[in-house]
């Protein structure tokens, strides 16, 4: 079964510091990548997502990510973070082309980022 | 355009009791999946419905049913109820569900066990 691992469970960062949350997956095929965000008392948001085509793909609210097939990952990326983006970040993971895993998103266990102002 | 509503919100069932949870996906999304979240466990996979059909199931007891009526409009159901089924419910919607769609959240239900 595919697996997500996200390297960090808390990140504390300052305000106009850059941000980069790493995300890794284990399933060797077609892959489809996504990113959400949990800010606090709301439900989960898409931030950006990669099919196919430019590796690095842009979100919203300046967020980016770099899909590196060779190294199984899609790290999320910020040159500068605010303090609206205390938040809970979510990498995800579906397995393109297999029918058995439709309408399946496998999850990273989250990383919580806190932005002092 | 409204988003996925989930009701309820909270829920306080104790040990051995059932309950329901219900899930309206986006106008014109056919496809309804749902999550549990849990500290411990993170965000799982429970099942999937497309067209009133279950096309995908994670790996929950059997205590942890679904089913999906005719307007797309999804419940869960989970029967005999252990502390450790306390967790936030997940509901999301997509188009068709297939791996290029998107997946809208729900808020969840969040559910107590005592």
């Amino acid at each position: 079964a595919q697996s997500v691992s996200q390297h960090n469970h808390h990140v504390i960062l300052s305000e106009a510091a850059s941000l980069e949350l790493g995300c890794n997956y284990s399933y060797g095929g077609t892959v489809n990548l996504f990113w959400y965000v949990q800010y606090p008392g709301q439900h989960l948001q898409l931030l950006l997502k990669y099919f196919s085509g430019d590796p690095l793909v842009k979100g919203i609210k300046g967020f980016e990510a770099e899909f590196i097939k060779s190294k199984f990952s899609f790290n999320l990326r910020k040159p500068s973070v605010q303090w609206s983006d205390t938040a809970e970040y979510f990498c995800a993971v579906n397995e393109g082309l297999r029918g058995s895993t439709l309408g399946r998103l496998y999850f990273g266990r989250g990383t919580q980022l806190t932005v002092w102002p | 355009k409204a988003g996925v509503t989930q009701t309820p919100r909270y829920l306080i069932k104790t040990r051995g009791q059932q309950v329901t949870l219900s899930c309206s996906p986006i106008s014109g999304h056919r496809s309804v999946s749902w999550y549990q979240q849990t500290p411990g466990q993170g965000l799982q996979f429970l099942f999937e419905y497309f067209s009133e059909t279950q096309r995908n199931k994670g790996n929950f007891p059997g205590r942890f049913s679904g089913r999906q009526f005719s307007n797309s409009r999804s419940e869960m159901n989970v029967s005999t109820l252990e502390l450790g089924d306390s967790a936030l419910y997940l509901c999301a919607s997509s188009l068709r569900g297939d791996y290029t769609d998107t997946q809208y959240f729900g808020p969840g239900t969040r559910l107590t066990v005592l």
